[in-house]
């Protein structure tokens, strides 16, 4: 099955400076990728995806980039705010067999210093 | 509407005891996910629903029990819960089981004393 690897597992970051989460894969049958934030006490927050067939998706000071010869992907956010602080998980699925499953990497702990 | 809503928030339970957690969407979806959630670790999927039939059972103890009644709702029902259980679930939902775009609602943190 799917296998996803997710660095750092931590990230601490000034506030205005750039922050970018590293997630690799195991199977080259993925195309969708999302990336979930998840604040302390809350659910999972779908904040960017891309599907293979698309090589960078942005929006507004968050990108993601996706490399499918290597099989990984990166979040980029710019800018950085203290409501960035949170969780991120990303994840990886083959849409279109019928039985989509997601599967995560291991998150990352984003620290804003204000 | 674009929210998932779960209830309880929180909820303390014995290992000899029965409840439920509730999910509802208003969203139209037609596919809806149980997945638990242990501190500091990725949501691990327990069950997935499409257009109200069992889809995805990840091998789950017989003692959680999926129901979905409608297509706006789906159950979790717990009996004789271990400690070990304590988690937070997630309620997620999606247009279809197509669609990866997965919507989590905010979780119900379950204790088992």
């Amino acid at each position: 099955g799917e296998n996803v690897e997710q660095h750092p597992s931590t990230l601490s970051v000034q506030e205005g400076d750039s922050a970018v989460i590293k997630c690799t894969y195991s199977d080259s049958a993925s195309n969708y990728f999302p990336w979930y934030k998840q604040e302390l006490g809350k659910g999972p927050q779908l904040i960017i995806d891309i599907r293979s067939n698309v090589g960078e998706k942005k929006d507004q000071r968050i990108a993601v980039t996706l490399n499918k010869t290597a099989k990984h992907f990166s979040l980029h956010i710019t800018e950085t705010q203290p409501e960035d602080s949170a969780v991120y998980f990303c994840a990886a699925s083959i849409r279109g067999r019928g039985n989509e499953k997601l599967t995560f990497g291991t998150g990352t702990r984003l620290t804003i210093i204000p | 509407d674009t929210e998932v809503t779960q209830t309880p928030k929180h909820l303390v339970m014995g290992m000899t005891n029965k409840k439920s957690l509730k999910c509802e969407q208003h969203m139209g979806h037609r596919a809806m996910y149980w997945y638990k959630q242990k501190a500091k670790k990725p949501p691990e999927l327990m069950f997935v629903y499409s257009y109200e039939k069992l889809s995805i059972n990840e091998s789950v103890p017989s003692r959680f029990s999926p129901e979905c009644p409608n297509s706006s709702l789906l159950n979790l029902h717990l009996h004789a819960l271990q400690p070990e259980d304590s988690a937070l679930y997630l309620c997620a939902s999606s247009q279809v089981l197509a669609a990866n775009e997965q919507f989590f609602g905010p979780g119900t943190r379950l204790t088992v004393l």
